[in-house]
């Protein structure tokens, strides 16, 4: 079955702090995998998306790391900001096509919800 | 980047009533629109797909009767939850994809509340 794993569910951290932020995936086959970021009461935004091939990916303070031998996938956050407060949603894709369409489905994870303390 | 948009944001009805949700791709066309709902602390559940012109295409376990989806255009699909009960009160989120690229962009979500 695939699924999406995440932990830790919840975190707090302190304002200027790093965390990192887990998934582990047992999706196959494998497209890409994506982290988003979602505030509360809004819709995901994405953060990085990366395909097999990529290791690491970077969007500013936010660094994604890849391991598609272990199938595992990291976020790390560097000096956390309180406007980082939200859920972080680890999403992979994988290559079934969609009934109707020509991609594939998307698996997502149930979220890390951060709080950042000043 | 691209952007999706919900209307209302927030929504509260009685029971029985009929509440319909729009989802517009602003600035892109979407051959392909879905529909999420989210549950507190949990994660986006797929309900449906909806391609452009064509019915739409639902999960196991989602009443098409009950959730009735539009795609008229390439840039408005329309969710309509009909004879709305209090278990329905949920957070409803769409996404929209361009037809070249599989990189899905989410509105912000519709906020219901059945009473």
């Amino acid at each position: 079955k695939n699924q999406v794993e995440q932990s830790p569910q919840s975190l707090i951290i302190l304002e200027g702090k790093n965390c990192t932020l887990q998934c582990n995936y047992t999706v196959s086959p494998f497209s890409n995998l994506r982290w988003y970021k979602q505030d509360t009461g809004r819709g995901p935004v994405s953060l990085t998306i990366m395909t097999f091939s990529e290791n690491t990916k970077s969007n500013g303070r936010y660094t994604a790391t890849l391991d598609a031998d272990t199938k595992q996938s990291s976020l790390h956050i560097t000096a956390s900001q309180l406007s980082d407060s939200a859920s972080y949603i680890c999403v992979v894709s994988d290559e079934f096509p969609l009934r109707g369409g020509s991609q594939g489905n998307l698996i997502f994870g149930k979220g890390t919800k951060l709080s950042v303390k000043p | 980047g691209a952007v999706v948009s919900q209307h209302p944001s927030r929504v509260i009805c009685k029971s029985g009533t009929s509440v319909k949700i729009e989802c517009r791709s602003l600035d892109f066309q979407a051959t392909t629109m879905f529909w999420y709902r989210q549950f507190p602390k949990q994660s986006l559940m797929l309900m449906a797909t909806s391609n452009e012109g064509s019915k739409a295409t639902y999960e196991q376990g989602v009443e098409k009767d009950k959730f009735l989806i539009n795609h008229a255009s390439l840039t408005l699909s329309t969710l309509t939850v009909t004879s709305a009960h209090p278990e329905d009160s949920s957070f409803y989120i769409c996404s929209a994809r361009m037809s070249e690229y599989n990189e899905q962009f989410f509105g912000p979500g519709t906020r219901l509340t059945v009473l």
